[in-house]
């Protein structure tokens, strides 16, 4: 069974403060690391879907890292703003069975 | 409008109750998916369907029946609803065509009280 953790479990920032939180996942069988972003009373939204070790894909102010090898992806957003806040949720995908594995999370909370 | 939608969006209910959670959605995806969300933990997978008919068990089915009779829906039943089934309930798609990448549209979830 694969385990997906995500550090930290919550995190609170100021207005512009760059931020970043770590996604941990078994190397072994890997096919997809996604990344979602889930505002309080809304759907889970896909933010990045990456494949390749050393892929890093960016999105306005928010960007992910991927390395396959070690297990673990980053997800950085730089300038952080009251909107950021919401829970970020990392999944690993196996893609014989299809089904993802999602973390825990990190709720980020930003501060005017 | 929304392109998955879940009904109801929220149910208080009583030990012992049949429940059914509804999904739809217009995206046209063959594949959905049934989570469950508590506090602290991961969303967890209830069931999956790749294509109408067709029924899969996740990592936390018992106590849990989904129905796929149409490609745009997914019921999820709780035949004898218990507490520990007081949750935040997602529904998901995913296109067969994207299988390697697999990236889930999720509805605005349920959120069940099983009291």
């Amino acid at each position: 069974i694969l385990n997906v953790e995500q550090s930290p479990q919550s995190l609170h920032v100021q207005e512009g403060d760059s931020t970043n939180f770590t996604c941990s996942f078994p190397s072994s069988n890997f096919y997809a690391l996604h990344w979602y972003r889930w505002e309080t009373a809304k759907s889970p939204e896909a933010l990045f879907v990456m494949t390749l070790n050393g892929d890093e894909k960016k999105k306005g102010r928010i960007s992910a890292t991927l390395n396959t090898k070690e297990g673990y992806s980053y997800l950085y957003i730089k300038g952080s703003q009251p909107e950021d806040s919401a829970t970020y949720l990392c999944a690993s995908g196996s893609g014989g069975y299809n089904k993802l594995i999602f973390g825990a999370g990190t709720r980020l909370a930003v501060h005017p | 409008d929304a392109d998955v939608t879940q009904t109801p969006r929220n149910r208080i209910t009583k030990t012992g109750k049949r429940i059914m959670l509804e999904c739809s959605q217009t995206k046209g995806h063959d594949r959905m998916y049934w989570y469950r969300q508590d506090p602290g933990l991961g969303l967890q997978l209830i069931y999956y369907s790749f294509d109408v008919k067709d029924i899969n068990k996740g990592e936390i089915s018992d106590g849990y029946s989904v129905s796929r009779q149409a490609q745009a829906k997914f019921s999820l039943s709780l035949e004898s609803a218990i507490p520990n089934q007081t949750a935040l309930y997602f529904c998901a798609t995913s296109d067969h065509r994207l299988a390697g990448i697999n990236e889930q549209f999720f509805g605005p979830g349920t959120r069940l009280t099983v009291l």
